[in-house]
């Protein structure tokens, strides 16, 4: 049972170029989430999805895109990067409200 | 809406210390609470969790309980080890109304000296 996996663990992008951020789950989860943290700072919604087919915008969209084809896979998609999305950026999965969370172990993400 | 407010760190202590680590909600419904730990460099791991009122979750020697009262959830441990270094967030789960949202307060640093 692998969990929560993302891909890559790190990456360097100049401004300007795209990139896809992986995240894949084996837990059957119908709850997926994107969150980015910022260095010393908490956590922020970027996107989440309830199930295949069905995604919506959290807290700080702008500049990212989702798509849910499959209950396994959320990729999160990076359009002309600029520096302000430089962050660490994680995916997390969940059944039921009462479970909580699991986590993926993050991408680092460097836009120069 | 729905907040999660945790001490400010960071919290410095020296090994074998007691660990009080204060979080207070604000939410509608009946959420579930939950404490995630996040050790430098990796993501966020649930710690304990409560998912009604006066419950006590409890891992790893740390416990909180859930006190809807007060609207707290304190984290405690009786005695810290510098393996407990990391950043502690306190969260809730959205209530009834559906809202999908968890949501997390700011975290709380804590530091452990031998």
């Amino acid at each position: 049972n692998a969990g929560v996996t993302q891909t890559p663990k790190f990456r360097i992008l100049k401004i300007g170029q795209s990139m896809t951020l992986q995240c894949t789950q084996d837990m059957n989860h119908n709850y997926m989430y994107w969150y980015r943290q910022d260095p010393g700072m908490g956590l922020k919604l970027i996107y989440y999805s309830v199930g295949a087919g069905i995604t919506d915008k959290g807290e700080v969209p702008n500049g990212y895109n989702v798509s849910r084809s499959t209950t396994e896979d959320f990729p999160l998609r990076l359009e002309l990067a600029a520096p302000s999305q430089t962050s660490v950026y994680f995916c997390a999965s969940r059944t039921d409200r009462k479970l909580g969370y699991t986590f993926g172990s993050g991408t680092r993400l460097t836009v120069v | 809406g729905d907040s999660v407010t945790q001490m400010e760190g960071p919290v410095t202590l020296s090994e074998e210390a007691f660990l009080t680590i204060n979080c207070t909600y604000t939410a509608t419904g009946y959420p579930s609470l939950f404490w995630y730990v996040q050790y430098p460099g990796e993501g966020l791991q649930l710690l304990l969790k409560a998912t009604k009122a006066d419950d006590k979750g409890s891992n790893k020697g740390f416990e909180a309980t859930y006190r809807k009262e007060t609207t707290s959830f304190h984290l405690e441990k009786g005695s810290v080890q510098v393996s407990d270094s990391a950043v502690y967030f306190c969260a809730l789960s959205e209530g009834s109304g559906g809202s999908y949202i968890p949501t997390f307060g700011r975290g709380t640093s804590l530091i452990v000296h031998p």
